[in-house]
């Protein structure tokens, strides 16, 4: 069963404004924590962001934050006032015992 | 100062061929890690070291046989190899176990002809 669930397979943002990339996860651990990793053209994985399953308060990380919802197992990830260079490919994960990644989510900002 | 380095950056070679890929951390991390990204950007673990111990070892052919001589490093070989695995293949480290941010290498880019 798909443990990471991204509906997104790709999205288009105009520059300046905020995005949101949706995530759900599935897991019968009570402790488990949730990232956000950025794969641009180049191909490099870029750590973003992190939330754990016991933190109460939403992590922000500069324009990042992650919306979590822990009874609805949703991290959605926000991007506030996009840019060019966000154009990239974004991966939700979930480590409970291991990483297990999502399909990921291709954002394009327009100028 | 790269954290996660990894060599050589692209790799092509003909079936049958064996062939390794090298990582190397300097963050003083213990644990270290294997990824496989599919053509589709899937990404799946493949093994996992702690402390040069095999902590990770999921469904993967035994052609792919990992080696840690010390923490700091943890090397990929690949008997073999087959048509299917082109793919580009991440070395990661992180602080611990579990829940620990992992950081990425820049990946290697198999193409097996």
């Amino acid at each position: 069963a798909q443990k990471i669930t991204q509906t997104q397979p790709g999205m288009f943002v105009q520059e300046k404004e905020a995005v949101t990339l949706d995530c759900t996860y599935d897991t019968s651990d009570q402790s488990y924590g949730l990232f956000w990793y950025k794969q641009p053209s180049s191909g490099e994985m870029i750590f973003l962001i992190y939330q754990g399953s016991y933190d109460e308060q939403n992590a922000t990380e500069g324009r990042y934050s992650l919306n979590f919802q822990k009874a609805r197992k949703s991290a959605n990830l926000v991007i506030s006032a996009s840019q060019l260079g966000d154009s990239a490919m974004y991966f939700c994960a979930m480590d409970d015992y291991k990483l297990s990644f999502g399909a990921g989510t291709t954002v394009t900002v327009r100028a | 100062d790269t954290a996660v380095s990894q060599t050589p950056k692209y790799l092509v070679t003909q079936m049958g061929n064996d062939k390794s890929i090298k990582c190397e951390q300097n963050l003083g991390h213990d644990t270290m890690y294997w990824y496989k990204q599919d053509s589709k950007k899937f990404l799946k673990i493949m093994f996992s070291y702690n402390n040069k111990e095999l902590i990770i070892n999921e469904t993967v052919p035994n052609r792919f046989s990992p080696k840690s001589p010390d923490k700091a490093h943890l090397n990929l070989h690949i008997n073999s190899l087959e048509l299917g695995d082109s793919a580009v293949y991440f070395c990661a480290s992180s602080q611990g176990r579990g829940q620990d941010t992992q950081y990425f290498g820049p990946g290697t880019r198999l193409t097996v002809l």
